[in-house]
């Protein structure tokens, strides 16, 4: 079993849509969650962490953490066709940090 | 800003050729990380490194070893590159525990 999984996609929304990614990790004692944004023959950036159950809004971006199911999900509102990248869901487990494949999301004008 | 600075944008090589990607920090990080990225397949571990002569074997050591002589640097190296170590090779570094990592813009390799 892969330790971090998320849909490889692609995920295609319209403009203005919410775009919604989900991600698994399968080690209960993870500490810390990253959502990375990875635009093509970049390298990947940090757009939110999440340490805690619930949510975490930060602008369009929203995380939302449910530790009792190992799930980490990113809802980005009134996507943009500048929101078009790979989203990379990570898992830090002292300090062992692990990528998911990442999620396509492509916004159509 | 944190910076990590990788030494190439681009490579290329001969298979059987020792290679070397160099990596520094400028942040005084103690964790520093080496991925590979394949399509498909995402980020994958390498080594990682907690601290000076420190280091981890992570997902996928073989055919890579490491070295972490001083805290802002951490080289990857190739002791006989071969054609499926063709790949972008990616450094992060963090603080520890919990904190996120910042990423390098990465070295494209190619090995011929």
């Amino acid at each position: 079993q892969k330790e971090v999984e998320q849909n490889s996609g692609p995920l295609s929304v319209p403009e203005g849509a919410i775009a919604s990614l989900n991600c698994t990790y399968s080690d209960r004692g993870s500490q810390s969650f990253f959502w990375y944004r990875q635009y093509s023959g970049k390298s990947p950036e940090l757009i939110m962490s999440i340490y805690s159950n619930g949510d975490k809004e930060d602008g369009r971006f929203t995380a939302q953490l449910n530790k009792a199911s190992q799930y980490v999900s990113l809802l980005i509102r009134d996507s943009q066709p500048s929101d078009s990248a790979t989203y990379l869901c990570a898992v830090n487990l002292n300090n062992d940090m692990r990528f998911g494949a990442g999620t396509r999301l492509t916004v159509k004008p | 800003d944190v910076k990590v600075t990788q030494s190439s944008r681009y490579l290329v090589k001969r298979t059987g050729e020792k290679v070397f990607l160099e990596c520094v920090q400028d942040m005084d990080h103690e964790n520093m990380f080496w991925y590979r990225q394949d399509p498909g397949l995402g980020l994958r571990l390498i080594y990682f490194s907690y601290d000076v002569k420190m280091k981890e074997k992570g997902d996928i050591p073989e055919g890579y070893s490491v070295s972490r002589e001083k805290k802002e640097r951490f080289s990857l190296i190739l002791e006989s590159a071969s054609t499926n170590q063709t790949s972008m090779y990616l450094c992060a570094s963090s603080l520890p525990l919990l904190t996120e990592a910042f990423f390098g813009q990465g070295t494209r390799l190619t090995v011929v």
